[in-house]
């Protein structure tokens, strides 16, 4: 039973590129959330979607950035435009339920390194 | 507006003695706290939490005391062991809704010392 994938481990874009990050969660979970971490911080929530549904995206910056969870495939964390400040690690984690449970059981990904050259 | 604060950068401890890691949060609304441990490019990994209704959970070597009216807690690890030496988060259940949202600290560095 493999664990939450993301990939790409490590991406370098240059300015104004976009950039994609994929996540594919356990098997069996249909709630997935996005994770910034920026340098000698902790991670910061980004937003947390439900097959098909954007359920609260509060940390999402307002520009640039967008998230979903198709019924078939991965969730996309898409990055239109990237700037220096962008450069961080992505995380993914997935959870088989909602709400306070989803807490202890949700799984991280090992990240996506974005770097912006 | 840092809500969940770790203001022990890192913590150096010998093996065999007990490690403290801190955490003070803001939000008296918060009621869920939980614990990760992080190892250099990989993604955290759940440890330990405790509800708001109770001040101590204990898992094998790890416990977490939760101290409302100080709006503080903290993981003792006993003994330490090298193996343990990560990036420590703490981290709390978002008050509002019930998404499952946390909000981390900035981390603690722990190196335990053979």
């Amino acid at each position: 039973n493999a664990g939450v994938m993301q990939n790409p481990r490590h991406l370098v874009r240059r300015r104004g590129q976009e950039a994609r990050l994929r996540c594919s969660p356990m098997k069996g979970h249909s709630h997935v959330y996005w994770y910034r971490q920026l340098p000698e911080e902790g991670l910061k929530f980004m937003v947390y979607l439900q097959k098909e549904n954007i359920i609260d995206e509060s940390g999402m910056p307002k520009e640039r950035f967008s998230a979903e969870f198709p019924k078939e495939g991965p969730s996309i964390l898409r990055i239109q435009q990237v700037v220096r400040g962008d450069s961080a690690a992505y995380f993914c984690a997935s959870s088989p339920i909602r709400g306070k449970g989803a807490n202890t059981e949700a799984f991280f990904g090992q990240g996506t390194r974005l770097t912006v050259v | 507006d840092q809500q969940v604060k770790q203001n022990s950068p890192s913590l150096s401890v010998q093996e065999g003695r007990i490690s403290i890691l801190n955490c003070d949060y803001t939000n008296s609304m918060f009621d869920y706290f939980l614990w990760y441990k992080k190892y250099p490019a990989e993604g955290p990994t759940f440890l330990i939490s405790i509800s708001s209704i109770k001040d101590k959970n204990e898992d094998g070597r790890f416990t977490v005391f939760l101290n409302k009216s100080a709006k503080h807690l903290s993981l003792h690890i006993v003994p330490s062991q090298p193996g343990d030496s990560a990036v420590y988060f703490c981290a709390a259940s978002a008050p509002s809704g019930n998404t499952g949202k946390l909000i981390f600290g900035q981390g603690t560095t722990l190196q335990v010392k053979p």
